[in-house]
């Protein structure tokens, strides 16, 4: 199975500032075949960003998302109020599909 | 608007099962494959299988195979997972998701979740 580490597991920023947030993967992602989720608590994760780069139906343009191979990053911007959150990566270029651990990303 | 409505929470004694329903509405049911992804407290999400309903064929992650099934009613727009011989570590929140794969000569190929359900707690307590 591929496991994918994201980091850092927090972020603390202020709402305005950039996150930038990693997802590695222990092997290569099929045809960079990696989505991001955002997720609040008591809430079914949220697409963001699906085949690295490509922003979902809706998600703001502060939202951005690259990579390839092994390295993938997701970046937001300027934050605001409503992005403190947990984001996962997910892959699905091979079975079983899978997902990060998380990256919470707090108010400073 | 694709909607995603899951049944209730459930608590279970070891050694039983559990069914966990997830309607769908705003689309074509058989247009699309659902997926079952669970995610116990604290951790990252973990894609459990899937369904495609227009050729009632499911996959399911090795991890789980002999224990969980995943069927659907079309009459009903409604696609199930069973999860039997539950374990305490069995304990987590259940999504249903449309899973956005692609068909190629090869089959199916399972995607990425753009709907979700809102989540069924699965507790497994003596």
């Amino acid at each position: 199975d591929i496991v994918l580490t994201q980091s850092p597991g927090t972020l603390s920023l202020s709402p305005g500032e950039r996150a930038t947030l990693s997802c590695r993967a222990s092997q290569s992602v099929r045809s960079s075949k990696l989505a991001w989720y955002q997720q609040k608590p008591g809430q079914a994760p949220r697409l963001l960003i699906y085949g690295a780069s490509s922003r979902a139906t809706g998600i703001p343009d502060r939202f951005s998302g690259r990579g390839s191979g092994t390295d993938f990053t997701l970046t937001v911007s300027r934050l605001e109020p409503e992005d403190f959150a947990v984001y996962y990566c997910q892959q699905y270029g091979s079975s079983p599909k899978t997902f990060g651990q998380g990256t919470k990303v707090e108010i400073k | 608007q694709v909607q995603l409505v899951q049944s209730g929470s459930e608590m279970k004694k070891p050694g039983s099962s559990v069914k966990v329903s997830c309607q769908a509405s705003g689309d074509t049911f058989s247009n699309y494959a659902i997926s079952w992804v669970r995610q116990a407290p604290g951790q990252g999400p973990e894609w459990m299988g899937g369904i495609i309903p227009l050729f009632r064929t499911a996959n399911y992650a090795q991890k789980f195979q002999g224990r969980v099934t995943i069927t659907t009613d079309d009459s009903t727009s409604t696609a199930y997972m069973e999860l039997s011989s539950l374990r305490s570590e069995d304990t987590a929140v259940y999504y249903c998701a449309r899973d956005k794969g692609i068909h190629d000569s090869s089959g199916y190929h399972y995607g990425y979740f753009d709907y979700w359900g809102q989540g069924t707690l699965v507790t497994v307590s003596s």
